[in-house]
């Protein structure tokens, strides 16, 4: 059975890093692409980053340069490493597995605020 | 950036009726274009890939169709359990998008 589990959400202050996992079961993250999404408070959803099995990385203008998805081939586990958290950052982060995100992480809170 | 509007943004239906939910690319996407089904305080599950692929274990009242930029989500005989928001998103080309949104409420 497919399982993505996201951990590492919490309060941070403007600023901060938070880096979060998505420790999936199931199948292999290095044999398929994944993607970060985000939802803010009461909004719509929001793509922020893909890895394919290559390697390559994309990111959402909104988060480019602060941002970094990587994995760990021997934990099946991916990343999402946060820098220079912004208030607007606040979200529920999804990690979903591709193409057409077809098993989705329950999610993890990041609340960014002083 | 491809934007992508759906359309209306809500709706209230009654259990049995057709459902109709649009969503315009501002470019084509060919027929990469994907839905979603978001309950609340829940992650989103995808019911349709690709235009018209429907997920294994969506029941069969979902059907969606398109080409290009316009696509649509259909939901005929609309159950109780299908009062969520709806989401298109397109995978033609990064960054991938989202639609905003349609909030479905069953009667």
């Amino acid at each position: 059975e497919v399982q993505l589990v996201e951990s590492g959400g919490g309060l941070v202050q403007p600023g901060g890093s938070l880096r979060l996992s998505c420790a999936a079961s199931g199948f292999t993250v290095s044999s398929n692409y994944m993607s970060w999404i985000r939802q803010a408070p009461g909004k719509g959803l929001e793509w922020i980053s893909l890895i394919y099995s290559g390697g390559s990385t994309y990111y959402a203008d909104s988060v480019k340069g602060r941002f970094t998805i990587s994995r760990d081939n021997y934990k099946n586990t991916l990343y999402l490493q946060m820098n220079s958290l912004r208030p607007e950052d606040t979200a529920v982060y999804y990690c979903a597995r591709e193409p057409a995100l077809d098993y989705w992480g329950q999610g993890t809170l990041v609340n960014v605020s002083s | 950036d491809i934007q992508m509007t759906q359309s209306p943004s809500s709706l209230s239906a009654s259990v049995g009726d057709r459902v109709t939910i649009t969503c315009r690319a501002s470019q084509t996407i060919t027929n990469y274009l994907n839905w979603y089904q978001q309950k609340p305080g829940k992650a989103p599950t995808i019911l349709i890939h690709t235009t018209f692929n429907l997920q294994s274990g969506v029941p069969s009242r979902f059907s969606g169709s398109g080409s290009g930029t316009d696509f649509t989500l259909t939901i005929r005989n609309l159950q109780p359990e299908d009062s969520a928001t709806y989401y298109c998103q397109q995978s033609y080309t990064s960054p991938w998008t989202f639609g905003q949104g349609t909030r479905v409420e069953v009667k």
